[in-house]
């Protein structure tokens, strides 16, 4: 099972939108509603933002969201924050094996 | 509130063994799955492995299958992860990570380093 696909940064504004994008294929990303995204400051525990395409976890920030179009999922950040700048990982179940993308990093300009 | 605490890493000889443990707190641990994931150096995320809540189920990235395997004690809310015939390949911070909902990856532990190294 490849890796999913991730840009390997962006970058935006205090107060502009991001969107970081994520292409796998028909067997993962595209056959099931399981992909979650997660924010990684490093040295810390990952953190879950999206889950489900779509949902988040309760005390996640509404400046958070998640969609998919076919093969590709996304991830959008309204309102950027500095405390926002870290390592953004998707993730899709393919049937066990679960399968991640290689990572963006996203700078706060 | 979740934690999920490592313990075990350290430095081995490719060819050595390896145990890691998690212990985890904060909720109902034998009603959940759990996975383990690992981050090689200056690398992407990789899942490893994952265990059912009883411990019926378990399954492995082909990249350890054969070689690592998954438990965990229910009446001790600890999940371990043995390592055998370790490669230089192997070396990562390896989390804890708690499944959620369907199949989703929630809350993750700090992470432990594995370097496999002679």
């Amino acid at each position: 099972q490849s890796a999913l696909t991730q840009p390997a940064s962006v970058s935006g504004s205090p107060g502009q939108s991001i969107t970081i994008s994520c292409t796998g294929t028909s067997s993962d990303v595209g056959s099931y509603d399981l992909v979650s995204w997660y924010q990684h400051h490093p040295g810390r525990a990952p953190k879950l933002m999206i889950y489900e395409v779509t949902k988040r976890p309760s005390g996640v920030s509404h400046r958070f969201s998640g969609s998919r179009s076919g093969n590709t999922a996304s991830l959008t950040i309204s309102g950027l924050q500095a405390e926002d700048e870290a390592d953004y990982y998707c993730c899709s179940y393919a049937g066990s094996p679960w399968v991640f993308g290689g990572g963006t990093k996203l700078t706060v300009l | 509130q979740v934690q999920l605490v490592e313990s075990g890493g350290g430095v081995v000889q490719p060819g050595r063994s390896l145990r890691l443990s998690c212990a985890a707190s904060g909720f109902t641990f034998s009603t959940h799955g759990m996975h383990w994931v690992r981050q090689a150096p200056g690398k992407g995320l990789e899942w490893v492995a994952i265990i059912s809540y009883d411990g019926s189920d378990k399954d492995y990235a082909d990249s350890v299958k054969g070689r690592f395997t998954i438990s965990r004690d229910n009446s001790k809310n600890t999940l371990d992860l043995q390592m055998n015939s370790l490669r230089p390949e192997d070396t990562a911070v390896y989390y804890c990570t708690k499944a959620v909902g369907v199949a989703t990856i929630g809350d993750w532990g700090q992470g432990t380093l594995v370097t496999v190294s002679s």
